[in-house]
């Protein structure tokens, strides 16, 4: 099994709809949380930190459960310029390997 | 630059020929993290560096992948006997400071392998 899962999707939404994403992860041990954006043949960069609490960014919102060992990403009023694939990542503590999951990709559609 | 700077960005290798990438992380970066993604798929982690010392080199597929960052800086992965299998884009990635600590982690544009 691998450390950190997601849905590949592709997710195909009209423009507007809102959108969510699952990720879970096997280690119990694993304490910082992250979403990536990749954007095609791009390199990957951050698009906000999970915190235990929940936190939302403009029309995203990330939370995490530590309970049942997954994280997940909400977009709202999809944008055309949301399409890309979002990677969730995982870090233990003990010597920060981070690792990422496979990717989820959206394509929004007019 | 400001970024993560990797070079070649492209290479193709005939099967067999030895490939040695480079990365110059961001400036006073401490760690440094090589990963490998295939067309599809998400980085695959391969090791890691924490200034000179290589911490976590449990991704590298085989003994024929090495990687080094001798002077705590810029950092080279080299491969040797280059296979079909190899062919990725291989990512250099890094932060401030340990990850865990909320340091982002910067990626550079990564060197896209073809071995034929």
């Amino acid at each position: 099994r691998k450390e950190v899962e997601q849905d590949p999707g592709p997710f195909n939404v009209p423009e507007g709809a809102t959108v969510a994403f699952n990720c879970t992860y096997s280690n119990s041990a694993s304490q910082s949380f992250f979403w990536y954006r990749q954007d095609c043949r791009k390199e990957p960069k951050l698009l906000m930190s999970v915190y235990s609490s929940g936190n939302e960014d403009g029309r995203f919102t990330a939370q995490l459960n530590r309970a049942s060992q997954y994280i997940s990403l909400l977009i709202r009023d999809s944008k055309l310029s949301d399409s890309a694939t979002y990677l969730c990542v995982v870090m233990k503590t003990s010597y920060d390997k981070v690792i990422f999951g496979p990717g989820t990709s959206l394509s929004v559609i007019p | 630059g400001a970024g993560v700077s990797q070079s070649p960005r492209y290479k193709v290798a005939k099967r067999g020929q030895d490939v040695a990438l480079r990365c110059d992380p961001i400036s006073g970066h401490v760690s440094l993290f090589w990963y490998q993604q295939a067309l599809g798929q998400g980085p695959e982690f391969l090791t890691y560096f924490q200034n000179e010392a290589q911490l976590d080199k449990s991704g590298l597929p085989s003994d024929r992948f090495f990687a080094e960052r001798p002077e705590g800086s810029v950092s080279t992965l080299k491969i040797q006997r280059t296979q079909q299998e190899d062919s990725a884009v291989y990512l250099c990635a890094s932060s401030l400071q340990l990850p865990s600590g909320g340091n982002t982690i910067y990626f550079g544009e990564g060197s896209w392998l073809t071995v034929v």
